[in-house]
């Protein structure tokens, strides 16, 4: 199993680019997060599914949209970016079931947004 | 809402010391877990340990121990005769998720632990 991927590890966009932020799992993973981390903050959830065709908006949503058309993806969608949304952005996924024991992170995308 | 306090931004030790990681959480639920992840300069989260709200035994695994207590909410995290090996961020978490699998979870804000020659 590749585990969690996400591509790509580092971006560069410039103010008011859309991007996408791909994350794929081989786990048959139910839940799938994303969250951001910034300096002094620790990580802050963006938004999450329960299965596909399910999300819902996490603590800090704004500027950021998501689907899930299948179990293993769950992309992230910059639609204008902006300074505040440079951040290292990290995918996540978990059985979903009550004996599941931890959330499997993906290794990360730095994004910087000038 | 759910909150976790790290309130040690940075400690630094010198091998071989012992050092303790200060956890504080709030929650209304009667239900829920806390983890501990490290962070090794390479970036990635790497999971430790979680712990569901109704089992309050303490845990050791190798260097590493936890010590729970629901009376003051605190989830603190020992490591013994440190190394430099263990220079990492380490964040404690928390998650209300009634399937107790951490979809949702909320983060200190991390503690940077330096241990040195």
């Amino acid at each position: 199993n590749a585990g969690v991927t996400q591509t790509p590890k580092f971006q560069v966009l410039k103010t008011g680019q859309s991007m996408t932020l791909q994350c794929a799992q081989d786990m048959n993973h139910e839940y799938m997060s994303w969250y951001r981390q910034d300096p002094g903050m620790g990580l802050r959830l963006i938004h999450y599914s329960v299965g596909a065709g399910i999300t819902d908006q996490g603590e800090v949503p704004n500027g950021y949209n998501v689907s899930r058309s299948t179990t293993e993806d769950f992309p992230l969608r910059l639609l204008s970016a902006a300074p505040s949304q440079t951040s290292v952005y990290f995918c996540a996924s978990n059985p979903g079931t009550v004996v599941s024991y931890e959330q499997y992170f993906g290794p990360g995308t730095r994004l910087t947004v000038t | 809402a759910q909150k976790v306090t790290q309130a040690q931004t940075e400690i630094s030790v010198v091998e071989k010391e012992d050092v303790t990681l200060d956890c504080v959480y709030e929650t209304r639920d009667t239900t829920y877990y806390l983890f501990w992840y490290k962070q090794p300069p390479s970036g990635e989260l790497v999971f430790l340990i979680r712990r569901n709200s109704f089992d309050e035994q303490n845990e050791i695994s190798g260097r590493y121990s936890w010590n729970f207590q629901k009376s003051t909410s605190s989830f603190n995290f020992t490591i013994t005769a440190s190394q430099v090996v263990d220079s990492a961020v380490y964040f404690c978490a928390l998650s209300e998720s009634p399937t107790g699998g951490g979809n949702k979870l909320t983060f200190g804000t991390g503690t940077q632990l330096k241990v040195e020659l």
